[in-house]
């Protein structure tokens, strides 16, 4: 089972600032790799595949980059509405598919 | 409008059983797998098994391995989880989820199962 390292576990940015977000793959996942978002009481939301497309209606401050095994995901300039927890996901080698553990995006 | 909507959700003793459903509209279901993911409180999600469009393959995760069996009924578009043997680690947001991507990009609203006596 391939297993999926989120870091940092909070991240602390202030509106207006750029994010980063790491995921780490124990092994080589090649470019298949989501990342979603998540807010309380609501379902996750694919914001990014193939490491790097934006799912529909994203829009273009988020960005993933990376492949194999290190990826990242970068909101340029923080909303308020980015606020939330963010999971990676690799779909490569599975049954199973592994998300991380999260990072949880909070207001600085 | 594309939509999955989870119910049969609830409270069950350990060693109980439950069965969920999924309802799907606004896609040609029968065209598309279909995998649950559970989220414990507080805690990260989990894909729990997964369903081919026609039912041919199915996969689980070990943790349910032997417990759970996913099902699908296209004629009705929907999707079922008999949760068998079921423990407090079971407890948990269950969520349908599929996609037109690779990854999952229709998700539904989630039920709660809670194991507990």
């Amino acid at each position: 089972e391939i297993v999926m390292t989120q870091s940092p576990a909070t991240l602390s940015v202030s509106p207006g600032e750029r994010a980063t977000l790491s995921c780490r793959a124990s092994q080589s996942v090649s470019s298949n790799l989501a990342w979603y978002q998540q807010k309380p009481g609501q379902a996750p939301r694919l914001l990014i595949y193939g490491a790097s497309t934006r799912a529909t209606g994203i829009p273009a401050r988020f960005s993933g980059s990376g492949s194999g095994t290190e990826f990242t995901l970068t909101i340029s300039s923080l909303q308020s509405e980015d606020f939330a927890v963010y999971y990676c996901q690799q779909y490569n080698n599975w049954p199973p598919n592994t998300f991380g553990q999260g990072t949880k995006l909070e207001i600085k | 409008q594309v939509q999955l909507v989870e119910s049969g959700g609830g409270l069950v003793k350990p060693g109980g059983s439950l069965r969920l459903s999924c309802a799907a509209s606004g896609f040609t279901f029968s065209d598309y797998y279909m995998s649950w993911i559970r989220q414990a409180p507080g805690k990260g999600l989990e894909w729990v098994s997964y369903i081919s469009s026609s039912g041919s393959t199915i996969y689980y995760a070990d943790s349910v391995k032997g417990r759970f069996t996913i099902s699908r009924d296209n004629a009705k578009n929907s999707l079922y989880l008999q949760m068998n043997s079921l423990r407090a680690e079971d407890t948990a947001v269950y969520y349908c989820a599929t996609g037109y991507s690779p990854a999952f990009d229709i998700w539904g609203q989630g039920t709660m199962v809670t194991v507990s006596s």
